[in-house]
């Protein structure tokens, strides 16, 4: 079936630090891949999406590419700020289906 | 800029009552979608919701479950006898069109007694 591993939290980083977040999938066919980022009291955001094997995708700062040979889809951000404090989740939407497949979130702590 | 909007923020009911929770999602969106989170745990995926029928729906949407749009701007899923291990967070979805990114409420959490 189509699944969505995510590395456990809390993640807490300092401020200017390298951040992170490992997401790996089971999928059949080619998935598409998405990072959303839930803000404290917020819904969930859509922060950056790859529709095939390695598409780069990134926003804000933090990139994700979508490596077919190892099932992966990290994250990555080369300087968190104390703004980046939020929860982060993983997902993918299975081909031809509408509906996302979410890991289970890994929340990131970062301090000034 | 538009987004899909939640109400009630909050819910506490006691086990067996039924409970609506209520969605505006955005105004020329045509796919809407529950998921829930139960503290701790996934999100997952419970029903899709196209041309004013269930597209998709997964086994946690038994027969307790419905949903329907009943004025062309809100969506709502309605649990009909609410259970202890109904308590989550439940989140409405809606997209332009088949294959778009989904936009997403900020939620309801359900407590059930």
């Amino acid at each position: 079936g189509n699944s969505v591993t995510q590395m456990e939290g809390p993640v807490t980083l300092s401020e200017e630090a390298f951040l992170t977040i490992n997401c790996t999938y089971t999928a059949t066919g080619y998935p598409s891949l998405f990072w959303y980022v839930q803000y404290p009291g917020e819904g969930l955001q859509l922060l950056l999406k790859a529709t095939k094997a390695d598409d780069k995708g990134s926003n804000k700062g933090f990139e994700a590419t979508y490596r077919k040979e190892t099932t992966s889809f990290h994250l990555e951000k080369g300087s968190v700020q104390v703004s980046d404090s939020a929860v982060y989740f993983c997902a993918l939407r299975p081909t031809g289906f509408q509906k996302l497949v979410f890991g289970t979130g890994t929340r990131l702590l970062v301090s000034p | 800029e538009p987004e899909v909007t939640q109400t009630p923020s909050h819910q506490v009911t006691q086990m067996g009552q039924e409970v609506i929770l209520r969605c505006v999602p955005i105004s020329n969106h045509l796919y809407f979608y529950w998921y829930r989170q139960i503290l701790g745990q996934k999100v997952e995926f419970l029903v899709s919701f196209y041309n004013n029928e269930i597209s998709e729906k997964s086994e946690i949407f038994d027969d307790q479950f419905s949903v329907e749009r009943p004025d062309g701007s809100n969506f709502t899923l309605k649990i009909r006898s609410t259970k202890l291990e109904d308590s989550a967070m439940y989140f409405c979805a809606s997209i332009s069109g088949a294959g778009e990114t989904q936009y997403f409420g900020p939620g309801t959490r359900l407590l059930v007694l």
